[in-house]
């Protein structure tokens, strides 16, 4: 139990276009969700947070219209890159969390890897 | 702010010794919770081990052990019988027991197994 899917796995966008990208928990539903950037062998860094049916709450230096989020149900949020640059070129990591129990552990997707040419 | 800090960027291990990462944070919280993450290749994060702060026992998952010192402020994983497998980033995570889930990242230690 406890997965989480995110897709597309990988994808190729060219600059100036917008990339979705959607999180999926499969076998629960997701109070909280959360967006990570990573950059190769370095650490994950939060983009934002989303609760179903309320606006995403983003880190600091994160830009909202550039990084959308929608959380339209309690198994499904979305990250669109808007305008997409090659700065944007990242690996993009959601997890998901029930809310359930003391710890309320969180459940990580596999990752998105965007590049923009 | 809570910060964690992992100062061992790589660590390596011959296979079927151990070994032992390092973690240490900084928060004035009383209560929270710490996370071991392995992120092999495939680039899946997978929960390690976790410790809740108001237990003074260490925490155990068979082959993977941790060393928590509340006061030292430390969080040290030991892997012991090393495989291969087990050759993967690691990342120390802290949170807030009063926090929604929100976690804090070391900057992560990349493993490498020997045979």
């Amino acid at each position: 139990g406890a997965v989480v899917s995110q897709h597309p796995s990988r994808v190729i966008c060219k600059s100036g276009t917008s990339v979705k990208i959607e999180c999926r928990s499969l076998d629960f539903q997701a109070t909280t969700m959360f967006w990570y950037r990573q950059f190769p062998k370095k650490s994950l860094m939060l983009m934002a947070t989303s609760n179903e049916g309320s606006k995403a709450t983003y880190e600091q230096g994160v830009e909202k219209d550039k990084f959308l989020i929608n959380h339209a149900s309690l198994t499904l949020s979305t990250l669109t890159v808007t305008s997409a640059h090659p700065e944007d070129s990242s690996f993009y990591i959601c997890s998901a969390s029930r809310g359930a129990g003391v710890v309320n552990e969180q459940f990580f997707g596999p990752g998105t890897r965007l590049t923009v040419l | 702010a809570q910060t964690v800090t992992q100062s061992q960027p790589e660590m390596s291990v011959q296979e079927a010794e151990t070994v032992t990462l390092s973690c240490t944070y900084d928060t004035s919280e009383s209560d929270y919770y710490l996370f071991w993450y392995k992120q092999p290749p495939s680039r899946q994060m997978i929960l390690v081990i976790r410790q809740e702060a108001y237990k003074q026992q260490n925490a155990t998952e068979n082959r993977f052990s941790v060393n928590f010192q509340k006061a030292a402020k430390s969080f040290s994983l030991k892997i012991s019988d090393s495989q291969l497998g087990d050759a993967a980033m690691y990342f120390c995570a802290y949170r807030s027991a009063s926090s929604y889930g929100k976690l804090t990242f070391g900057q992560g230690t990349i493993l490498t197994v020997h045979p």
